[in-house]
């Protein structure tokens, strides 16, 4: 079966311009987690999803960032005005349901560079 | 709060060496624990996971890794490189009543022939 897609794979913006990045997750998964991973380091958590709402979005860095699941399958996350510190590989991840012991699939992640 | 310590940034070994990846955590409650593997320009991939029950879990390509509360560490081996398992592995955790996965910030393994 079809895993954890991203789009675009790559893209590079203009600091202060706004981006969008999409996920879609294994079919009936509920929960939905992204990610943030600078180079050289391992992933960040951001924000993760139960359905369609925001279960936590503690690790979202500043109110630049924004995620949204409008129907409980896709995914886009949004960051406005970027910023060069912006750059990285954003993850998206889902499991069958929240739990904790439940298995994480990964998506291969949208490389961002904010010029 | 939980944390995640891997020891070595980078580890290299010859083809049919023993692979020893070490992996410390701090957490508050009891721990679930995962490694993940990571190929060039793929996803992140779970090799192997510990929620319950027996310390020493085995995973794919040959991998197993040891839960030791007292230590508080999750060390993954393998008993005999091979080429193929050149990647970066990263050591996460979560808490048992948690959803959020705390990230080690991974070794680079390398394999010589």
């Amino acid at each position: 079966g079809a895993g954890v897609s991203q789009t675009p794979s790559n893209k590079v913006t203009e600091k202060g311009k706004y981006v969008e990045l999409r996920c879609d997750p294994i079919s009936g998964h509920t929960a939905l987690y992204w990610y943030r991973q600078s180079l050289g380091q391992g992933p960040e958590f951001l924000i993760y999803f139960q359905g369609t709402g925001a279960a936590d979005d503690s690790g979202l860095p500043n109110d630049r960032f924004f995620a949204v699941r409008p129907e409980g399958s896709v995914s886009t996350l949004k960051i406005q005005r970027t910023e060069r510190g912006d750059s990285a590989v954003y993850l998206c991840a889902s499991s069958l349901q929240l739990a904790g012991q439940e298995t994480q699939y990964f998506g291969p992640g949208t490389r961002l560079l904010v010029l | 709060a939980q944390s995640v310590t891997q020891l070595g940034s980078h580890v290299s070994v010859s083809e049919g060496a023993l692979v020893l990846l070490r992996c410390n955590y701090s957490s508050s409650v009891p721990p679930y624990l995962f490694w993940y593997v990571q190929y060039p320009n793929q996803g992140l991939q779970l090799l192997l996971k510990y929620t319950t029950g027996a310390t020493l879990v085995k995973g794919i390509n040959g991998f197993e890794a040891e839960f030791k509360k007292s230590e508080t560490s999750f060390h993954l081996t393998k008993p005999s490189a091979h080429m193929s398992d050149a990647a970066e592995y990263f050591c996460a955790v979560r808490n048992t009543g948690g959803f959020k996965t705390i990230f080690g910030a991974g070794t680079r393994l390398f394999v010589k022939a």
